[in-house]
């Protein structure tokens, strides 16, 4: 249980396009989803956490303009990178929040954005 | 703010040997640990988790340890094996944040055969 699918795994896109990028709770309803940004060889920094239905919130530093965050449904976000340029080239991770004791978060398995 | 700190940044050792990863928190309230593990381009996944009324806990090989009053948490792997190299990551949270995590800046484990 607890499968988190995120597509595409892999992106390239010229500079000014948009990219969107699924994430799905594919066994459990989410009643949270995370978006983070990895750096190579960093740790996962969190741009912001959608609740369904609701607006995300997102981290300081993170422009909500340019990051959109729709959470359609409690097994759906979607991040839009909106006019991406080279410096958003990076790798985009997702997590649902799944509710026991505690929230549990089980992540996707990432995608990697290039923008030429 | 809330800040988790981890150490080593890269661990190497030799196959059989224990590794130990060391992280210490600043928020008093947090009360939820998890380790993650993240092979080179996959996805971190959950390997053993703790809470704070608990002061340690063990799956097979691997144990996690936690200090409330020094807030510092511990993850230990025994006899290791080169299956194990990848970055863990320890984190905490608190829960009236809706399971946000608070993560450590990574170890890189190496297990030579």
């Amino acid at each position: 249980g607890a499968v988190v699918s995120q597509h595409p795994s892999w992106v390239i896109c010229k500079s000014g396009t948009s990219v969107k990028i699924e994430c799905r709770s594919l066994d459990f309803q989410a009643t949270t989803m995370f978006w983070y940004r990895q750096f190579p060889k960093q740790s996962l920094m969190l741009m912001a956490t959608s609740n369904e239905g609701s607006k995300a919130t997102y981290e300081q530093g993170v422009e909500k303009d340019k990051f959109l965050i729709n959470h359609a449904s409690l097994t759906l976000s979607t991040l839009t990178v909106t006019s991406a340029h080279p410096e958003d080239s990076s790798f985009y991770i997702c997590s649902a929040g799944r509710q026991g004791r505690e929230v549990i978060q089980y992540f996707g398995a990432g995608t990697r954005l290039s923008v030429l | 703010g809330e800040n988790v700190e981890q150490h080593p940044s890269t661990l190497s050792v030799q196959e059989g040997d224990s590794a130990v990863i060391k992280c210490t928190y600043s928020d008093s309230a947090s009360n939820y640990f998890p380790w993650y593990k993240q092979e080179l381009g996959k996805r971190p996944q959950l390997i053993i988790d703790i809470r704070s009324n608990v002061g340690e806990k063990k799956d097979q090989r691997i144990a996690v340890t936690l200090n409330k009053t020094a807030k510092h948490f511990s993850l230990h792997i025994t006899e290791t094996q080169p299956e194990d190299s990848a970055v863990y990551f320890c984190a905490a949270s608190r829960n009236n944040q809706g399971g946000k995590l608070i993560f450590g800046q990574g170890t890189e484990l190496s297990v030579k055969p």
